[in-house]
């Protein structure tokens, strides 16, 4: 397509349930990125995947959280045993790795509400 | 350990001033800096980036200031109007490495 789309754009699940949230890249873009953003504050950096490379993963904050890629293409961002301090919204982005500059974009992201 | 900032979380002005939105980065081996404008619901949108080998680049209405020797980082905004009105974020990187932002600045445009 011709921007980053992530799904679902809102999802509400109750407290210990797993969610799954999914990003579709700019076809051909390299790198992408997962980011968490709490109201009204900052983007915390999740996870960062580039190419065949092994996933620098230093961002996510336990072990309930995992994201993969697959192809070098979709990713996927697993919650498990959900808390209400995970709700957040979750942004993802794209980049080409030969320009690693402005071909950073980011989807509209997917507000998580754990109640 | 090191993180980029923002000196102000909120700044409000007049339509058709001009805006200054500051950032403060600590890590001094960053090269690369963009700004980045978030509207409500949306994800963040690329405004203009600067190499740490230049301390100005200018866009449309917009300029980006670099001081290395402070560590600071400035967008002007131009005859500001109310469709300036959103989060902006400075962001650094280094090398091919993750990109890390800053708390965001609310921009709010008086008409």
């Amino acid at each position: 397509g011709a921007g980053v789309s992530q799904s679902p754009s809102n999802k509400v699940t109750e407290k210990g349930k797993d969610v799954e949230l999914r990003c579709d890249p700019i076809s051909g873009h390299t790198a992408l990125y997962w980011y968490r953003q709490s109201l009204g504050q900052g983007l915390e950096f999740l996870i960062y995947f580039q190419g065949n490379s092994a996933p620098d993963k230093s961002g996510l904050p336990s072990d309930r959280f995992s994201a993969e890629r697959t192809g070098g293409s979709v990713s996927t961002l697993t919650i498990q045993r959900t808390q209400q301090e995970d709700s957040a919204v979750y942004l993802c982005a794209s980049s080409s790795y030969d320009r690693g500059n402005n071909g950073y974009t980011f989807g509209s992201g997917t507000r998580l509400t754990v109640v | 350990g090191e993180s980029v900032g923002l000196h102000l979380p909120t700044l409000s002005v007049q339509e058709g001033d001009n805006s200054i939105i500051n950032c403060a980065y600590s890590n001094s081996a960053s090269d690369y800096f963009i700004w980045y404008k978030q509207e409500s619901g949306k994800g963040p949108q690329f405004i203009i980036d600067i190499r740490s080998n230049m301390d100005k680049r200018q866009g449309q209405r917009v300029t980006v200031l670099l001081n290395k020797t402070v560590k600071h980082l400035s967008l002007q905004i131009a005859a500001t109007q109310p469709g300036d009105s959103a989060v902006y974020f400075c962001a650094e990187k280094l090398g091919n490495n993750d990109m890390r932002f800053g708390a965001g600045t609310r921009l709010t445009v008086k008409p």
